[in-house]
């Protein structure tokens, strides 16, 4: 049950493309299309904005979209907007109901 | 309006016991399984338990495995995370969080949190 390693910071300008990359194993992300991802501005509760990899619920922005390869799952925001400017935590099932979240990324738009 | 809101947080010593609850309002916590999840003063998020719409199937993180234990009473519409052997570690912010029904351990659904503070 080790965290997923993701990148300590990304940063952009506004409108551009930043990709937030999250590894882990075969025993994880590798192993189930079953990653989600999570913004958290400073103070607030985390929020739901990737499931199943590449799915986004309702009411999140398509500049959100998610994609993996193998053991490792990405996070891409297009169209960088200040608001954007938050902490990224990706999380993965990892069998047996159980899960586990990454490092987390911060995300400075410039 | 849909809310979780948590609450039992406080100030305890190591070793000590403290049991969070969570309340619902605006939707039926028995129709999902649900979680805790916590967060330490400037760190990531962790998963900490869950436990099926039923009550009869729970998980832990290693971290707590024998210490917490969680619990539901769906004719309450509430949530419960009994912590026992309190270590300093387990200092955090809880959540209690709904896994979304449309797939498995996404968390689509966050209360505000209650801080939990382990120290002597």
């Amino acid at each position: 049950q080790s965290a997923l390693t993701q990148p300590r910071s990304v940063s952009g300008s506004p409108g551009q493309s930043v990709t937030i990359s999250c590894t882990g194993t075969s025993s994880d992300v590798g192993g189930y299309n079953y990653v989600s991802w999570y913004q958290q501005h400073p103070g607030r509760a985390p929020r739901f904005i990737i499931y199943d990899v590449n799915k986004r619920p309702s009411g999140v922005p398509d500049r959100f979209s998610g994609s993996k390869s193998g053991n490792t799952a990405s996070l891409i925001i297009s169209g960088l907007q200040a608001e954007d400017e938050a902490d990224y935590y990706c999380c993965s099932y990892a069998g047996r109901y159980s899960g586990v979240f990454g490092t987390g990324t911060e995300v400075t738009v410039l | 309006e849909v809310q979780l809101v948590e609450s039992g947080g406080g100030l305890v010593k190591p070793g000590g016991s403290l049991r969070l609850s969570c309340a619902a309002s605006g939707l039926t916590l028995g129709h999902s399984w649900m979680s805790w999840v916590r967060q330490a003063p400037g760190k990531g998020l962790e998963w900490v338990a869950n436990i099926n719409q039923g009550g009869g199937e729970m998980s832990y993180v290693d971290s707590v495995k024998g210490r917490f234990s969680i619990s539901r009473d769906n004719a309450k519409n509430s949530l419960y995370l009994q912590m026992n052997s309190l270590r300093a570690e387990d200092t955090a912010v809880y959540y209690c969080v709904r896994e979304a029904p449309i797939t498995p351990h996404a968390f689509d659904i966050w209360g505000q949190g209650t801080m939990v503070t382990v120290s002597a």
